[in-house]
């Protein structure tokens, strides 16, 4: 069964550029949208944005001009950067697969998450 | 803020049936099937129904989804002590490009 695991810094400081990188086990990378979520302490589900396999994305307008989505079907894993953050950036970082049945899928339907990973941004 | 409204919490007894409402607009839920996510504590979210009423493999029929004009709704019989959980509401929102938004959340107790 497909898997999916965050890596990345734990810690980063403000204005600097986190980076976060999620492998994809189990199966291929390919014919499949990727999407991240955040969720800041004790805060809900944010929706960052996605990205198919063949480099197309689509950001949330919030993020838009700090996110950059990319992936590597070379090595099955799909990453994000998110410039100049702030302590408003500190979160769990979730990647997710979403959804897809009978070659449609639907974007806000994600059927496999990862476990997460905690980004703080602090000096 | 969430673009889509929950209220913040919920409660129940063993056995009974409860509902989370998810309430939205005309350029999401009124044109969008709604999903819902469970988080249980210190966990990721897991898809707990999608496409309004469908339920993936595993998921007890216990939960089931309804939606009515711009506003949806989770019920949960026959409660269980293992249903306590935070329950997020999502759709896809068609305004902007296009991009997924979630509730904000609603704190399932059970007494």
């Amino acid at each position: 069964q497909v898997q999916l695991q965050e890596s990345g810094p734990g810690l980063v400081k403000p204005s600097e550029t986190l980076s976060l990188t999620c492998t994809v086990s189990g199966g291929s990378i390919r014919s499949n949208y990727w999407s991240w979520i955040r969720q800041s302490p004790g805060k809900g589900l944010e929706w960052m944005g996605y990205v198919y396999y063949t480099g197309s994305t689509n950001y949330s307008p919030s993020l838009r001009s700090r996110l950059t989505m990319s992936v590597d079907t070379s090595k099955n894993q799909f990453s994000m950067k998110l410039s100049s953050v702030t302590a408003a950036d500190t979160a769990v970082y979730y990647c997710a697969r979403v959804y897809c049945a009978n070659g449609v899928c639907q974007n806000d339907i994600f059927d496999i998450w990862g476990q997460g990973t905690m980004v703080t941004v602090s000096s | 803020q969430s673009v889509l409204t929950q209220p913040p919490s919920a409660s129940g007894t063993p056995g009974q049936r409860v509902t989370i409402s998810c309430s939205g607009s005309s350029s999401d839920i009124g044109i969008d099937a709604v999903n819902w996510y469970q988080q249980l504590p210190g966990a990721a979210p897991k898809l707990l129904i999608y496409s309004g009423d469908r339920r993936p493999s595993g998921v007890p029929d216990r939960f089931s989804g309804s939606k009515s004009g711009t506003s949806a709704s989770l019920a949960i019989s026959g409660l269980q002590s293992e249903d306590e959980a935070d329950y997020y509401c999502a759709a896809w929102d068609n305004s902007l490009s296009g991009h997924a938004v979630f509730g904000g959340g609603t704190k399932l107790t059970v007494l």
